[in-house]
C-alpha cells in the first residue's frame, strides 16, 4: 500500500528555516519522484520542488533561492528545507508521488508567527 | 511558465446533474514524447487532494466512470455524468508537461 507522511514542527517564527520530513512506504524513492506542493490557507495548489528518481531535484524558481529538497534512500525519506520564512508562508505542505502525483501525504500544516 | 485557467470557479449542480470544467493553457501541453500531461485532481473538504483523471482522458484506478477528460494541446475538459454528493470539493486541473508543474486556480462544486 502507498502512503505518504509529511512531519514537521506546527509553528515556525519569522526569518527562520523550515524543515519538513516526508517519510513514504509501499514504494522505492529509487523507482519514483516525489513532489512537495505547498496550500495556503483557504487558496489553491503551489508546486514547489522535486526529488526525482535518479536524485536529481529541481524547483520552483519563485522558490529556488530559499528551497532545498533532498533524501535519505535508506530510511526511505524527503527533506524540505526552507529558509527566511515569512507570515505568507503559512500553509499546509503535502508531498506527492510521481509526475501523476496519484499519492497524497495527509499534509504537514505549518504556521509562521512570533 | 505554465498558466491554466479554470473555468467556471464555482459550480452549483444538483444530485444527478451533468456538468464540465473547463481547463485551458497558455501553451501546448503536448510533451515531445507524444503525451500530453494533464491531470485533473479533486480536493475534497479538509482532505488531501486525490488524483482523478492523468494524461487527459485516463481514470485513476477506483475513480468512478462518471469522471470523464478530453481535450488537447490547450483546451481541455472534465465532465461529471451524474453529479453525487461525495463527489463536492475544488477540483483543480494541473499540468507536468512544462517545468515547473503548474496548477489551475481550482472550481469548487457544490449543492445547488
Amino acid at each position: 500500500q502507498v502512503q505518504l507522511k509529511e512531519s514537521g514542527p506546527g509553528l515556525v517564527q519569522p526569518s527562520q528555516t523550515l524543515s519538513l520530513t516526508c517519510t513514504v512506504s509501499g514504494f522505492s524513492l529509487m523507482d519514483y519522484s516525489v513532489h512537495w506542493v505547498r496550500q495556503p490557507p483557504g487558496k489553491g495548489l503551489e508546486w514547489m520542488g522535486r526529488m526525482k528518481y535518479d536524485g536529481d531535484t529541481y524547483y520552483n524558481s519563485a522558490l529556488k533561492s530559499r528551497l532545498s529538497i533532498s533524501r535519505d534512500t535508506s530510511k526511505s525519506q524527503v527533506f524540505l528545507k526552507m529558509n527566511s520564512l515569512q507570515t505568507e508562508d503559512t500553509a499546509i505542505y503535502y508531498c506527492t508521488r510521481d509526475l501523476l502525483m496519484d499519492a497524497w501525504g495527509q499534509g504537514a500544516s505549518v504556521t509562521v508567527s512570533s | 511558465d505554465v498558466v491554466l485557467t479554470q473555468t467556471p470557479p464555482t459550480l452549483s449542480a444538483t444530485i444527478g446533474q451533468s456538468v464540465s470544467i473547463s481547463c485551458r493553457s497558455s501553451q501546448s501541453l503536448l510533451d515531445s514524447d507524444g503525451d500530453t500531461y494533464l491531470n485533473w485532481l479533486l480536493q475534497r473538504p479538509g482532505q488531501s487532494p486525490q488524483l482523478l483523471i492523468y494524461s487527459v482522458s485516463n481514470l485513476e484506478s477506483g475513480v468512478p466512470n462518471r469522471f470523464s477528460g478530453s481535450g488537447s494541446e490547450t483546451d481541455f475538459t472534465l465532465k461529471i455524468s451524474g453529479v453525487e454528493a461525495e463527489d463536492l470539493g475544488v477540483y483543480y486541473c494541473m499540468q507536468a508537461t512544462h517545468a515547473p508543474n503548474t496548477f489551475g486556480a481550482g472550481t469548487k462544486l457544490e449543492l445547488k
